[in-house]
């Protein structure tokens, strides 16, 4: 049972435009949500947060937008560079005691 | 050393053998995760150290698995009798716990298993 879903496994941007991963969840305990980004041969690495009391979370190039009503968040990244191509998680926990779930990923390409 | 360490690297066994895999955390991190990515897969959560309570062991695929953490810092995974299936990249990762602001988990570099 994914709790949490990315049902995009991968995504091809030009370089200098918007990326805009997507993520949706099941369950509606889960109050605080992160992303991480994975390089090859290297752990998960944490990029942003966003609690449920909030819509947005803005750090940088990248932005998380959290729609709690439709149970949906996405990132996005603007504007993109080749240094972005990696994999990306979108992660959720009931609240920060409980274990944190993660979906299965969206590989980011940057084209040039 | 100051990032979460993972032991070991690889580690190539043959089928019916047991493995045991060893994460480090960071210093005074009191929240510690084992997940496990197969090939193609995403991170699939499987056990949760918190403090001093009873770890979440909700995730574990089966009885093969289990793992402890001894005095509230070294964890060890152990897988016995694998199966092929149990091949994936474990990753480690570790947090301050509950009072943190951001909730970040911070990963070693995985020890990645090849069952043959």
């Amino acid at each position: 049972d994914q709790q949490v879903k990315q049902n995009s496994p991968s995504l091809s941007v030009q370089e200098g435009r918007i990326s805009i991963l997507n993520c949706d969840y099941t369950n509606s305990m889960f109050d605080y949500f992160l992303w991480y980004k994975k390089y090859p041969a290297e752990g998960p690495t944490f990029l942003i947060s966003i609690s449920s009391i909030k819509d947005k979370n803005e750090d940088g190039r990248f932005t998380v937008f959290l729609n709690k009503s439709a149970k949906h968040l996405s990132l996005h990244i603007v504007p993109s560079q080749p240094g972005d191509s990696a994999v990306y998680f979108c992660a959720a926990s009931a609240n920060r005691d409980d274990k944190i779930i993660f979906g299965k990923g969206t590989r980011l390409h940057i084209l040039p | 050393g100051a990032g979460v360490s993972q032991s070991p690297s690889n580690k190539v066994t043959e089928k019916g053998k047991d493995v045991e895999l060893r994460c480090d955390p960071i210093s005074g991190h009191t929240a510690l995760y084992w997940y496990r990515q197969s090939l193609g897969q995403g991170l699939e959560f499987l056990i949760y150290f918190q403090g001093n309570s009873a770890p979440d062991k909700s995730g574990l695929p089966s009885d093969r698995f289990s793992a402890e953490r001894t005095g509230g810092s070294v964890s060890t995974l152990t897988i016995q009798r694998t199966q092929q299936e149990d091949s994936a990249v474990y990753l480690c990762a570790s947090s301050s716990g509950a009072k943190t602001l951001t909730g970040e988990l911070f990963f070693g570099e995985g020890s990645r298993l090849t069952v043959l």
